[in-house]
């Protein structure tokens, strides 16, 4: 049962580069969402999103496009990246529905520096 | 959103009881409280969670104040392993999930 998978692990990037840090899921949930923790801080919530063809902003959205085309995938692009996207990633994952009480499953996150 | 407030950090002793408390004077009705704790280098597992009532697993109990403004997070004998930051969360209604600062706990032997 792989759970929330993402990839890459580690990425290094020239300041003005894009990328995209891949989000996939296979239990079937609804709810997908990403976080990013800088060094010494709590998670930081940057989109989220409630099914396919549904996204929205989180705390910290600046810099970062998302989109989710099918259930299972929510990948997180950035467009031009900057030394202050520099960070560690986490994508999580859960069902929803009208009492919202299920649990986040977490990936292992991705390391990304940006030079 | 709703917020919560918790110590930055906390001191137990192995083998010890630990009460973790959360303030969160601004919930609303539908909102779930979360718990999760992060172990170094490790992304966040979900520890418990509940609405009114108090909820038991086998990792925690969660003690829920009636007037749901406040929750206590409670490990029954803390190991070293058991050291980690722990984040006491509100979930909305739309399924968002916002981390505060959480508390550091660490175990002493």
């Amino acid at each position: 049962n792989a759970g929330v998978t993402q990839t890459p692990k580690f990425q290094v990037l020239k300041t003005g580069q894009s990328m995209t840090l891949q989000c996939a899921q296979d239990m079937n949930h609804e709810y997908m969402s990403w976080y990013r923790q800088d060094p010494g801080m709590g998670l930081r919530l940057i989109h989220y999103s409630v099914g396919a063809g549904i996204t929205d902003q989180g705390e910290v959205p600046n810099g970062y496009n998302v989109s989710r085309s099918t259930t299972e995938d929510f990948p997180l692009r950035l467009l031009s990246a900057a030394p202050s996207q520099t960070s560690v990633y986490f994508c999580a994952s859960s069902t929803v529905g009208a009492t919202t009480n299920e649990k986040l499953f977490f990936g292992s996150g991705t390391q990304l520096s940006v030079l | 959103d709703a917020k919560t407030t918790q110590p930055n950090s906390m001191e137990s002793n192995e083998e010890e009881p630990v009460h973790l408390p959360c303030n969160h004077s601004t919930i609303s009705g539908t909102d779930y409280i979360h718990w999760y704790r992060q172990l170094p280098s490790q992304g966040p597992e979900y520890v418990i969670h509940g609405l009114t009532s108090n909820v038991n697993n086998r990792m925690a109990s969660l003690a829920i104040a009636e007037d749901r403004k406040s929750s206590t997070l409670i490990l029954h004998r803390a190991t070293l392993r058991d050291a980690a930051v722990y984040y006491c969360i509100l979930r909305h209604s739309s399924g968002k999930l916002i981390f505060g600062q959480g508390t550091e706990l660490s175990v002493k032997p």
